[in-house]
């Protein structure tokens, strides 16, 4: 089994901040990892893949870099639509595995 | 538009059974992995399993390997899951996804808008 350790699990931080999240994976994933924001009651929507491509539409102050084992979603400058709960998702092993998410709120 | 329409919310008592459904449209269904995501109320995601319609190739997390059944028909382009005898534990929303690479169980880019599943004596 591959773990994913997200930290922290909750975030306090201001509009305008630069925020970073830091993804752990138990064993090398290569680049096979995926960011997702998620807003209460709404599916996941995907971020970023192959842990610094981002897709397509989502703002460029999202940014994932990493390679192995560590990983990190960078927020250049958080804005009030940000405030979500992150999740980062490893797909390099015969089945995939999500961190535990880490919640974004108002500082 | 290529999207997934999941069936709507379901009500069980704990022993019964259930299919919930995910209808995909506006690509080839048969060239994408469709998986199963679970998520308990106030809880994280949770990775069940993908399916490849093409060829009905399965996988399972082993968390979820013979908890649940994953199935498709690509002849109506929808996949399926399903338990066989219901527990209070999987009162849960459940979310099917699309990878948004072809042939690859890659990171999810297109999902069901989600199935809420109570399951309540």
């Amino acid at each position: 089994d591959i773990q994913m350790t997200q930290s922290p699990s909750t975030l306090s931080a201001s509009v305008g901040d630069r925020v970073t999240i830091t993804c752990r994976a138990s064993q090398s994933i290569s680049s096979w990892l995926a960011w997702y924001q998620q807003k209460p009651g709404k599916a996941p929507k995907l971020l970023i893949y192959k842990a610094s491509s981002l897709e397509s539409g989502v703002p460029s102050r999202f940014s994932g870099s990493g390679s192995g084992t560590e990983f990190t979603l960078t927020i250049s400058s958080l804005q009030p639509d940000d405030f979500a709960t992150y999740y980062c998702q490893q797909y390099n092993s015969y089945w995939g595995t999500f961190g535990q998410g880490t919640k974004v709120e108002i500082k | 538009e290529v999207q997934l329409v999941q069936s709507g919310a379901e009500v069980k008592k704990p022993g019964e059974s259930l299919k919930i459904s995910c209808k995909g449209s506006g690509y080839s269904f048969t060239s994408y992995w469709i998986g199963w995501v679970r998520q308990m109320p106030g809880k994280g995601l949770e990775w069940m399993g993908i399916i490849y319609p093409g060829d009905s190739d399965t996988r399972y997390s082993p968390s979820f390997q013979g908890q649940v059944t994953i199935s498709a028909d690509k002849s109506i382009s929808t996949a399926y899951l399903q338990w066989s005898s219901l527990k209070a534990s999987d009162t849960a929303m459940y979310y099917c996804a699309r990878p948004g690479v072809p042939s690859s169980p890659d990171a999810f880019d297109i999902w069901g808008q989600g199935t809420m599943v109570t399951v309540s004596s």
